[in-house]
């Protein structure tokens, strides 16, 4: 079964503070991608990646950056957060080369900035 | 670019009527269309896909979608639903070219069963 793991459900963080969210797919996907989900907007891209160590901007890269060593592992990095980036977020994985491919999505992460 | 267009935000509907979701999308090329189901506390799952060939396309749980190009819409249909049906329910847009990695989200229907 396809498996995509988001490390942390709930998080709280402070203002400031530089925080980490950590996905890791089983599937071998070279795709991966990390959304915001905000009541009222959907989903919104942030990043996302080719493969091994290649990253494009989505739409709203502003405040984030991220990181992608190993295949199966693809992190957020809030270098600051702010309340506003208060918000769930969805990562995801896809296999390449088939396009209209299935994108699989973990189970999201509860990001409160405080 | 590519848009879509989810212009129902929340959708209530008494168990065991049908019920339709609307989705229509902008784009200059040729696209794939996805339904996407979130039930509470979890993330997204395919409903439903059109790539190609047949415009109408159904799901393993009663779900069926139709590509309609003219009308550049690919509404979600279900005869009868059910309680468990209760979830959002996105609408996505992915082109054939160029950008074909990207899939672009509506911003979700809320379905609303009540008995």
């Amino acid at each position: 079964d396809v498996k995509v793991t988001q490390s942390s459900r709930y998080l709280v963080k402070r203002t400031g503070e530089k925080v980490f969210l950590e996905c890791v797919q089983d599937m071998d996907h070279e795709n991966m991608f990390w959304y915001r989900q905000d009541p009222g907007l959907g989903l919104r891209l942030i990043y996302f990646s080719y493969d091994v160590k290649m990253k494009e901007k989505g739409d709203i890269p502003e405040g984030y950056s991220v990181s992608r060593e190993k295949k199966e592992r693809f992190s957020l990095i809030l270098e600051s957060a702010s309340t506003n980036q208060t918000s769930m977020y969805l990562c995801a994985s896809r296999m390449t080369g088939v396009k209209g491919n299935t994108i699989y999505f973990g189970e999201g992460s509860w990001l409160t900035v405080v | 670019a590519q848009s879509v267009t989810q212009l129902d935000s929340q959708v209530p509907v008494f168990e065991e009527a049908p019920v339709e979701l609307r989705c229509n999308y902008s784009s200059s090329v040729s696209v794939y269309l996805f339904w996407y189901v979130q039930y509470p506390n979890q993330g997204l799952q395919l409903l439903l896909k059109y790539l190609s060939g047949s415009t109408l396309v159904e799901s393993i749980n009663g779900f069926e979608a139709e590509f309609n190009k003219s009308q550049t819409s690919f509404h979600l249909r279900k005869p009868s639903v059910h309680i468990s049906d209760t979830a959002e329910y996105f609408c996505a847009v992915s082109s054939l070219t160029g950008g074909g990695n990207k899939l672009t989200f509506g911003t979700g229907t809320q379905l609303k069963v009540e008995l």
